[in-house]
């Protein structure tokens, strides 16, 4: 089976503009996270998505939004960017059979530099 | 607020050399702790799930081990491959039944020297 895949791999932005990042999960697995990470906080949770709805949020600024798609694929959407949000961004997909106690697995992430 | 601490930040071994990392949290209503690890510039890469107090999961030269306040990553005669970020994670308690938000560690920066 095919791994996460995230596009694209390394992107680089200035600030005030907005980014797109695309996820797509293991086939057959309906549920999609977002984390970032920064050598300052780690890995902090952006939002989970489900049959293309969001279930949770974190505690991000509305700056940061995101979607999923019915082949279950996402993205996620960042405006007005920030230096701050130059971070490392990754995507997990877990089989949402219901179980909070299933694996997540991850992508290989999105490099994000604002400068 | 659920919380989880895991030490030492780094940890520096000689090839052959044994220890163990530690993982103690805080949350209610455990329901499962994951280990991961993570190689520089990659995604976490799944390692373990333990489930319940007393349980311990063996890969390799890992075995990992949980009770009810902290997990341990035992590492057997590491490799200079072992080299890399462990890092573990709880389901977040007000995340409820079925979601995968997980709260992560800052990770244990280990580092095996030939």
């Amino acid at each position: 089976k095919a791994g996460v895949t995230q596009t694209p791999r390394y992107l680089i932005k200035t600030r005030g503009q907005q980014v797109t990042l695309s996820c797509s999960p293991i086939s057959g697995h309906r549920s999609v996270s977002w984390y970032q990470q920064t050598p300052g906080q780690g890995l902090q949770f952006l939002f989970e998505y489900f049959s293309e709805t969001q279930r949770n949020k974190g505690n991000f600024p509305g700056r940061f939004s995101g979607r999923q798609f019915s082949n279950s694929r996402s993205e996620m959407n960042v405006s007005t960017l920030e230096l701050g949000d130059s971070a490392l961004y990754l995507c997990a997909s877990g089989g949402g059979q219901g179980n909070s106690q299933e694996t997540q697995y991850f992508g290989p992430g999105t490099r994000l530099l604002v400068l | 607020e659920d919380q989880v601490t895991q030490s030492p930040e780094a940890l520096r071994l000689q090839e052959g050399e044994s220890s163990s990392l530690n993982c103690s949290y805080t949350v209610s209503g455990l329901r499962g702790l994951f280990w991961y690890r993570q190689d520089p510039g990659k995604g976490p890469e799944f390692l373990f799930t333990l489930y319940s107090a007393g349980e311990e999961k063996e890969k390799e030269r890992l075995k990992a081990t949980l009770t009810k306040k902290e997990s341990f990553l035992h590492i057997t005669a590491p490799k200079p491959e072992d080299s890399a970020t462990y890092l573990c994670a709880v389901p977040a308690a007000y995340s409820g039944a079925g979601s995968y938000q997980l709260t992560f560690g800052k990770g244990t920066k280990l580092s095996v020297i030939p």
